[in-house]
């Protein structure tokens, strides 16, 4: 089955810097990497999801990136601020009727 | 739509006791899966059924745990008996199954086992 490896487990950054989050994944039949943000307490909720027919794909200030050769995908915030410290994760699946195997997570401090 | 509904929001048993954790999908998805969270193993998938019927329960740690899915609404997840290592936020999440959707997740379930 899948599996999904993520990078670093925890990470801190000043406020205004850039944030960047890995992962890998096993199975070359993955196609669908959604990230999501895990707030304290909090349901993981999606932020960003990207395809397996498109590299790169940018909301504001979150962007993800994806190399099918390699089998890895990254998540980069940009001009990171207090509210965006929060769990991060990644994950892949194949097709939708395929659950989402997940990365252990990121925690990210954004210290102001 | 209210998104998925789990409950408790909250449950302390004592060890030894039976626990069932209920939720209720999105209306209209057709894919449900229960998800473990905890410090060492993060997210771990438990089982996950698809238009009711359970795919697969690999990720069930022990047969003390089992799942149910009898309509389209509702599932339950039950422990027992239950041990203090089966403390966890226990996470319900529903999607709608076709290619590439986002699965939307509950409050989740903090269940203490004392």
């Amino acid at each position: 089955g899948e599996n999904v490896e993520q990078h670093p487990s925890t990470l801190s950054v000043q406020e205004g810097d850039s944030a960047v989050i890995k992962c890998t994944y096993s199975d070359s039949a993955s196609n669908y990497f959604p990230w999501y943000k895990q707030e304290l307490g909090k349901r993981p909720q999606l932020i960003i999801d990207i395809r397996s027919n498109v590299g790169e794909k940018k909301d504001q200030r979150i962007a993800v990136t994806l190399n099918k050769t390699a089998k890895h995908f990254s998540l980069h915030i940009t001009e990171t601020q207090p509210e965006d410290s929060a769990v991060y994760f990644c994950a892949a699946s194949m097709r939708g009727n395929t659950p989402l195997v997940f990365g252990k997570g990121t925690r990210l401090s954004v210290i102001a | 739509d209210a998104g998925v509904i789990q409950s408790p929001r909250h449950e302390v048993t004592e060890m030894g006791q039976e626990v069932t954790l209920r939720c209720k999908p999105i209306s209209g998805h057709n894919s449900l899966f229960w998800y473990r969270q905890t410090m060492m193993r993060g997210l771990e998938l438990l089982i996950y059924f698809n238009n009711n019927v359970p795919i697969d329960d690999s990720g069930m740690p022990e047969d003390r745990f089992s799942a149910k899915m009898p309509n389209a609404s509702f599932s339950t997840l039950k422990i027992q008996p239950s041990e203090p290592r089966d403390s966890a936020v226990y996470f319900c999440a529903s999607t709608l199954i076709r290619a590439n959707t986002e699965a939307f997740f509950g409050q989740g379930t903090r269940l203490t086992v004392v």
